[in-house]
């Protein structure tokens, strides 16, 4: 089992509608959650940190986390073609020291 | 806050060349930093954690002679790549955490470098 999994998509979802990205991680000791957004031909970058069960909202973006599922989400309502992108969850596990999990991550596209 | 800056941006060279690029937090202090490598349309792969005032961590697989960290201040990590042939060519990208690097700490990355080898 992958330690973080997202489903690869790709994921195509309408101009204005809501748009749900999912995160399985395997350790149960994760304390913390990003989320990343990387365009094609860029670095990632940082859009939502999540370290408590529920919901975190950032404009339109939420991010949702269940630790007893182990499953963190993504919703970005109202989306945008400029949200089109891979969407990166990021999990620090222990091992050693803490090491940083990225999944492989969720192409999106939002269609005008 | 939380600017990672590297540099450079591109590099097309021939091969056998080394190329060195470098990584540096702007506006914060980095006691750790890491480097990945990511081929199109493939997820990102760490390839070493970089650690001030000591040796990198590489990850298996990943040749330490061949690609070279220093991370000699709190701000500062090169990673050169030594005598480069055509399968190095990928898009490098450094990152750095803030909060004393703690690794529960998101990540903020640089732009990235992209390297070609000729």
């Amino acid at each position: 089992q992958k330690e973080v999994e997202q489903n690869s998509g790709p994921l195509s979802v309408p101009e204005g509608a809501i748009a749900s990205l999912n995160c399985t991680y395997s350790d149960r000791g994760s304390q913390s959650f990003f989320w990343y957004r990387q365009y094609s031909g860029k670095s990632p970058e940082l859009i939502m940190s999540i370290y408590s069960n529920g919901d975190k909202e950032d404009g339109r973006f939420t991010a949702q986390l269940n630790k007893a599922s182990q499953y963190v989400s993504l919703l970005i309502r109202d989306s945008q073609p400029s949200d089109s992108a891979t969407y990166l969850c990021a999990v620090p596990i222990r091992a050693g020291g803490f090491k940083t999990i990225f999944g492989a991550g969720t192409r999106l596209f939002v269609k005008a | 806050g939380a600017v990672v800056s590297q540099h450079p941006s591109w590099v097309i060279c021939k091969s056998g060349t080394s190329v060195k690029i470098e990584c540096r937090s702007l506006d914060f202090q980095a006691t750790t930093m890491f480097w990945y490598r990511q081929f199109p349309k493939q997820s990102l792969m760490l390839m070493a954690t970089s650690n001030e005032g000591s040796k990198a961590t590489y990850e298996q697989g990943v040749e330490k002679d061949k690609f070279l960290i220093n991370h000699a201040s709190l701000t500062l990590s090169t990673l050169t790549v030594t005598s480069a042939h055509p399968e190095d060519s990928s898009f490098y990208i450094c990152s750095a955490v803030t909060g004393g690097g703690l690794g529960n700490q998101p990540q903020h990355f640089g732009d990235g470098t992209r390297l070609s080898i000729l």
